[in-house]
């Protein structure tokens, strides 16, 4: 079955660069998405990445796709403290149905030191 | 504006009580799902329904019902028979492939927090 795996933490300085890692199994996923999650919050889209493409850049994230090692990392420049979430990793799947089927990671802590 | 609702937002339950989890959607999507989240294990997926009146069981559906009635509603109820059911539990929707969105995004509502006492 599908598995997606990323640290469980990364502590970073305010200004730093974060990155954050995840290797998921499944290489038929069409998108693999990162999502936000604030504390005692839902979780929030931040990014995808279409399987066909290496790197994709918005504003201060850029996600980097490497298909042949089924590696998948995002990028935050410039880290903020309003940064500090839990941020989800995950790869999709179609059902037999047409609906779509997210398989998560446990998630990564990113703390921002001010 | 258009969104996932779920409630309540806290809840307290005592052992051998069932509760159910309120979800409503007005995006007009096909697809929702029930995810629960432990602190270090992510989220699992606890039921999900492609289409009214029908819904499948997902990673760890014992201990947990749904019904789809209506498109906008997929309520989720906790029973006695689950042995550990406080968690952060979270509500989903998706558009069906093909009916206007590409990428499979998933809305999250903002969560209900079930402590049983």
């Amino acid at each position: 079955g599908e598995d997606v795996e990323q640290s469980l933490f990364l502590s970073v300085r305010e200004g730093d660069s974060s990155v954050i890692n995840c290797t998921y199994t499944d290489s038929s996923s069409t998108y693999l998405y990162w999502y936000k999650q604030e504390p005692g919050a839902g979780l929030q889209l931040l990014t995808y990445i279409f399987s066909n493409m290496d790197m994709k850049q918005d504003q201060r994230l850029t996600v980097l796709l490497n298909k042949k090692d089924k590696h998948l990392s995002l990028r935050i420049a410039d880290t903020q403290t309003g940064d500090s979430a839990i941020y989800f990793c995950a790869e999709s799947a179609v059902t037999g149905a047409g609906s779509y089927q997210l398989t998560f990671g446990k998630g990564t802590k990113l703390s921002v030191i001010p | 504006d258009g969104g996932i609702t779920q409630s309540p937002k806290y809840l307290f339950r005592k052992e051998g009580q069932n509760v159910t989890l309120s979800c409503e959607q007005n995006l007009n999507h096909d697809a929702m799902y029930w995810y629960r989240q432990d602190p270090g294990q992510g989220l699992r997926l606890i039921y999900y329904s492609q289409i009214v009146n029908d819904f499948q069981k997902g990673d760890i559906a014992e201990g947990y019902s749904v019904s789809r009635e209506k498109k906008e509603s997929f309520p989720l109820t906790v029973t006695s028979a689950q042995k550990n059911p406080t968690a952060f539990y979270l509500c989903a929707s998706s558009i069906k492939r093909g009916q206007g969105s590409i990428t499979g995004e998933l809305f999250f509502g903002e969560g209900s927090r079930l402590t049983v006492l």
